[in-house]
């Protein structure tokens, strides 16, 4: 049971162009929403996050969204870098008050950024 | 930040046989870890809780006697694929807080181990 989806595995983008990577959930618990960056030959590492008493969170080119009536939340990234091109990945928990729990991950997806 | 160092970062074994993986917390005290795996276009999914000097807290449907996780120290974790088969090779990564009551956000990742099982 899928409960956090990335349906894109690619994305390609120009560079200096907006990349917008998206992401479903089911689990209508889930209130604290994460997007992890990862490199070749890397782990994963903490990029944005978002709670669910929010509709948008920015820091510097990236910008999530969060529309708790689809169930559904995107990152913008504006303007793309070619350093930018890493796997995404979505990352989702019910915080139930606390700052932390388990995550539910999606899939990722590969984003790769064009000079 | 923090630094979680994972060893090896690719193993290929014959059927039946054992893999240790390894996790390092290198600069901070690790009483929690976290391991997970990934199948090829699956999600990361969390496979068991390591609390160190105590034992594992394995998730719904994983074999805690087939993937055996040792938490002897503050820094180090080791998960040990026991007996492995072909539909046990995948990517097992680890994680930890720093520190250990500290947000998702403050969740360090190893590079992975990629495990081919022959």
């Amino acid at each position: 049971d899928q409960q956090v989806k990335q349906n894109s595995p690619s994305l390609s983008v120009q560079e200096g162009r907006i990349s917008i990577l998206n992401c479903d959930y089911t689990n209508s618990m889930f209130d604290y929403f994460l997007w992890y960056k990862k490199y070749p030959a890397e782990g994963p590492t903490f990029l944005i996050s978002i709670s669910s008493i929010k509709d948008k969170n920015e820091d510097g080119r990236f910008t999530v969204f969060l529309n708790k009536s689809a169930k559904h939340l995107s990152l913008h990234i504006v303007p793309s870098q070619p350093g930018d091109s890493a796997v995404y990945f979505c990352a989702a928990f019910n915080a139930g008050g606390t700052s932390y729990g388990k995550l539910t991950f999606g899939q990722g997806t590969i984003l790769t950024v064009h000079p | 930040g923090a630094v979680v160092s994972q060893h090896p970062s690719r193993v290929i074994c014959k059927s039946g046989t054992s893999v240790k993986i390894e996790c390092r917390s290198l600069d901070f005290q690790a009483t929690t870890m976290f391991w997970y795996r990934q199948f090829p276009k699956q999600s990361l999914m969390l496979m068991a809780t390591s609390n160190e000097g105590s034992k594992a807290t394995y998730e719904q449907g994983v074999e805690k006697d087939k993937f055996l996780i040792n938490h002897a120290s503050l820094t180090l974790s080791t998960l040990t694929v026991t007996s492995a088969h072909p539909e046990d090779s995948s990517f097992y990564i680890c994680s930890a807080r720093n520190p250990p009551d500290a947000t998702n956000e403050k969740l360090f990742f190893g590079s992975g181990t990629q495990l081919s099982v022959l």
